[in-house]
């Protein structure tokens, strides 16, 4: 199985600035024969189901907003929100798609500082 | 638009099992996966099994010898049945929906708590 391990576990980041998640991969996520890389990440807002937020480890879905982005190939990714709002305190994971059994990162806790 | 609608909160007593129900509405293009997540009380998120047109249905090693995903095209329902539970099968269940290329969770139900408890 891929194991998908997030970093920080938790941060509190103040109002207005840069909140930046950590995703890595046990394996290669990377399809070179379609040079995408098969990732996802997504919000869950307290009581609330998950949201999908970014495929393709850097497509933003329909309304995310801009300031939401991810980055990354291979094993090592990235999901950074600029200029953090109160509505982005969630805990946010990353999944990947590239093989069965698919997966998800433990999940990181966003807190207003 | 797509919209998921499952059904209730259940208890459960150990050993039994649960079937909860998922019904979708608006695009109900039958070009589509779907799947259960489940999460436990505090912890992260836990594929358990997709299924995709025509009926063919996969599971996590962990899930294969006690879930069974079935669905029903006539009524839009997607189904999914947990025997043998214990008080680790405690968690909230989601519903989810996505595309068949590339699995996705585009779409999610509310949630169905199941409590397993003597």
């Amino acid at each position: 199985d891929i194991v998908m391990t997030q970093s920080p576990n938790s941060l509190a980041v103040s109002l207005g600035e840069r909140a930046t998640i950590n995703c890595k991969a046990s394996q290669n996520i990377l399809s070179s024969s379609v040079n995408k890389n098969f990732l996802a990440w997504y919000q869950q807002r307290p009581g609330q189901p998950p949201k999908k937020l970014i495929y393709w480890a850097s497509t933003r879905e329909s309304g995310v907003p801009d300031r939401f982005s991810g980055s990354g190939s291979g094993t090592d990714f990235t999901l950074t929100i600029n200029s953090l709002q109160a509505e982005d305190v969630a805990i946010y994971y990353c999944q990947q798609y590239f093989r069965t059994p698919l997966t998800f990162g433990g999940g990181t806790r966003v807190e207003i500082k | 638009q797509v919209h998921l609608v499952q059904s209730g909160a259940e208890v459960k007593k150990p050993g039994s099992s649960v079937k909860i129900s998922c019904k979708a509405s608006g695009d109900t293009s039958t070009n589509s996966a779907f799947s259960w997540v489940r999460q436990a009380p505090g912890q992260g998120l836990e594929w358990m099994g997709r299924i995709i047109p025509f009926g063919v249905s996969t599971y996590t090693r962990k899930f294969q010898d006690r879930v069974t995903i079935t669905a029903d095209e006539a009524t839009s329902t997607v189904n999914l049945e947990v025997r043998g539970l214990t008080s680790e099968d405690t968690a909230i269940y989601f519903c989810t929906r996505g595309p068949l290329s590339y699995f996705t969770f585009d779409y999610w139900g509310q949630g169905t708590q199941v409590t397993v408890s003597s």
